[in-house]
């Protein structure tokens, strides 16, 4: 139980275009979920925290506007990178949380802007 | 400010040993910690919990302990084996609706 996914596992895009990454709860529902980067050799940042059915809280120096959060339903986040630019290329992962005190996380996307 | 100390430097031990990783925190009042497995290229996986008024903590070959007077965290790996080399992440939380802050993780090695 408590396992969530990620898609796509790794993406290369050019710099300028933009890339969704999905992130969802398989079986079980999730009220809350964290959208994290890691960069090569570097503790997890998270960058908002994304609950169902309102706006995402996004940590100090994280542009919401380039990085959009959408949590629509119990068991999907979403992440967009807008006009992506060789910066932004990192580990980017997702977690839900399944009660207050355990985040469960999903595999993982590699970005890569090209 | 806040601060989550890890040796960042990789552990290697020899089969069988017990691995001992440490973490130590400061300018911080965690209701609770967390130990995470991370392996190259994917996403951690939750190991245990401790809460601040708990002591210690086992789970099969695991074991944590916490030390909220030295700020401190030890998670040990009893009869370690090859397949437990990995990155280990130590996570604090402040309790209630506090974000959880995640260590830089200390990769353990294990040598057959």
């Amino acid at each position: 139980g408590a396992v969530v996914s990620q898609h796509p596992s790794w993406v290369i895009c050019k710099s300028g275009t933009s890339v969704k990454i999905e992130c969802r709860s398989l079986d079980f529902q999730a009220t809350t979920m964290f959208w994290y980067r890691q960069f090569p050799k570097q503790s997890l940042m998270l960058m908002a925290t994304s609950n169902e059915g309102s706006k995402a809280t996004y940590e100090q120096g994280v542009e919401k506007d380039k990085f959009l959060i959408n949590h629509a339903s119990l068991t999907l986040s979403t992440l967009t990178v807008t006009s992506a630019h060789p910066e932004d290329s990192s580990f980017y992962i997702c977690s839900a949380e399944g009660d207050r005190e355990t985040q469960y996380f999903g595999p993982g996307t590699r970005l890569l802007v090209l | 400010s806040q601060k989550i100390e890890q040796n960042s430097e990789a552990l290697n031990i020899q089969e069988g040993k017990t691995a001992t990783l440490t973490c130590n925190y400061t300018n911080y009042s965690p209701a609770y910690l967390q130990w995470y497995r991370q392996d190259p290229g994917r996403g951690p996986v939750f190991l245990l919990l401790i809460r601040e008024n708990e002591k210690e903590k086992r789970k099969e070959r695991l074991k944590v302990t916490f030390d909220t007077t030295l700020k401190q965290s030890l998670f040990h790996i009893t009869a370690s084996q090859p397949a437990d080399s990995a990155t280990y992440l130590c996570a604090l939380h402040s309790g209630g609706y506090q974000k959880v802050t995640f260590g830089i993780g200390t990769k353990l090695q294990v040598i057959p």
